[in-house]
């Protein structure tokens, strides 16, 4: 069965120190998708990346980063020299084959504050 | 962003009424979903849709029906609305089964008195 586990409930860091969220996941798929999604205070949604099981190398966007391991099931994501328009809600997801597509399950979120 | 949206916005409602929130899409996209969002869990899936009249059920189904009659719309409907389905709820979207990224419309606030 699918399962996202996100251990850290609330981060609180101070601006442009390092942060890292942890996502580990569970899943008995060979293909499958991880995401990570921030939900602002505003409360929209937006989607941030996609992984494909596949496809380990990490990624850089600007601040944001992105470390996947198939060997520990983690899929963790590190923002560099936080600022305070990051304080959100970070999800972490997964995605496998289901009827008629993909089901996605995600974590319970980890709530970031970056203090000025 | 995608076009998507969800009306009511906001609604209140009393214990054992109906209630049906509509999401609707301008993105012809084939796969629509229903999640609830609340404290502690994250996002949990209602129920999805991967076509016209076709639909699934999702991890906390029970309480509630869907229906799709036209790609564009995606309904839920609380049966017989309980407090604990007071929640904020969230329609996605996704195009590809491959691609499978889901974008999000802005929610529906719901309490059930």
């Amino acid at each position: 069965a699918q399962k996202v586990t996100q251990a850290q409930t609330e981060i609180s860091v101070v601006e442009k120190e390092d942060v890292t969220l942890d996502c580990v996941y569970e899943t008995r798929d060979t293909t499958y998708y991880l995401f990570w999604y921030k939900q602002p205070p505003s409360g929209e949604l937006v989607f941030l990346i996609r992984r494909n099981s596949f496809d380990e190398q990490n990624e850089i966007s600007g601040r944001y980063s992105w470390n996947f391991q198939k060997s520990t099931s983690s899929f963790n994501f590190t923002i560099t020299a936080s600022q305070v328009v990051d304080s959100a809600v970070y999800f972490c997801a997964l995605s496998e084959a289901s009827t008629g597509g993909f089901k996605t399950i995600f974590g319970a979120g980890t709530r970031l504050f970056v203090k000025a | 962003d995608a076009g998507i949206t969800q009306s009511p916005r906001h609604k209140v409602t009393e214990t054992g009424t109906p209630v049906t929130l509509r999401c609707h899409q301008t993105e012809n996209h084939r796969y629509m979903y229903w999640y609830r969002q609340d404290p502690g869990h994250g996002l949990r899936l209602i129920h999805y849709s991967y076509g016209v009249k076709d639909t699934d059920k999702g991890e906390v189904s029970d309480g509630y029906s869907v229906s799709r009659s036209k790609t564009e719309d995606f309904l839920l409907t609380l049966e017989s609305a309980t407090s604990s389905q007071t929640s904020v709820y969230f329609c996605a979207i996704s195009d590809l089964a491959g691609s499978q990224t889901q974008y999000f419309g802005p929610g529906t606030r719901l309490l059930v008195l």
